[in-house]
């Protein structure tokens, strides 16, 4: 299994940042799919997790500003970030779980977002 | 929302100590309760998962246990490649929050 996330890189606050994150070895459309984050110099948080299109979750922090999806054609995993805030800076994490409730299982390498003028 | 907390926030140990590390949930979210090794520069590591199921390939001196609200993780004899930073992790409700993580470095 391996996932690869990209799209990171420097935005001004108030701008908007897409991430996307290849799998392979793993199918995106049959498993739960998770982003999580770490801020520099700080710990792991959640961010959101996503099964099927209904069923999305989102941490308070970026409910509204955020949104997860699957192109299950290519067999990858998004999150559109908008309205982004200077505390928004982290590495982005894409991880991928059989079951939600089993923890995750799968871990891409992540992706550096910085929201900085 | 349920919020997570550990103890202690680190903590120093020897090789071949035997270290103890605690979670707890401000309500009850019953044996779905994970634990992950996290490494600078590196993508965490799933260990334990449903409190005190060790994920494959993870060594058998890690151990989970607990349920509700306690949960412990526990390394029999310390080796030199544990040293990280561990997390828990509900995933019993959303949001799948996580707790703010136990630094384990060298005495």
């Amino acid at each position: 299994v391996q996932l690869v996330e990209s799209g990171g890189g420097l935005i001004q606050p108030g701008g908007s940042l897409r991430l996307s994150c290849v799998a392979s070895g793993f199918t995106v459309s049959d498993n739960y799919m998770t982003w999580v984050r770490q801020a520099p110099g700080k710990g792991l948080e959640w961010v959101s997790t996503i099964y099927i299109a209904s069923n999305t979750y989102y941490a308070d922090s970026v409910r509204g500003r955020f949104t997860i999806s699957k192109d299950n054609s290519k067999n990858t995993l998004h999150l559109q970030m908008n309205s982004l805030r200077v505390e928004d800076t982290a590495v982005y994490y894409c991880a991928g779980s059989l079951s939600v409730r089993r923890g995750i299982d799968y871990w891409g390498p992540g992706t550096l977002v910085t929201v900085s003028s | 929302d349920i919020q997570m907390t550990q103890s202690p926030s680190s903590l120093s140990a020897s090789v071949g100590d035997r270290v103890t590390i605690t979670c707890r949930a401000s309500q009850s979210v019953s044996r779905y309760l994970n634990w992950y090794q996290h490494k600078a520069g590196k993508a965490p590591k799933l260990l334990i998962y449903e409190a005190s199921r060790l994920q494959s390939g993870v060594p058998s001196r890690f151990s989970g246990s607990g349920s509700g609200t306690d949960f412990t993780l526990t390394i029999t004899s310390l080796q030199p490649e544990d040293f990280a930073t561990y997390y828990c992790q509900q995933s019993n409700s959303p949001p799948f929050t996580f707790g703010p993580g136990t630094k384990v470095d060298i005495k």
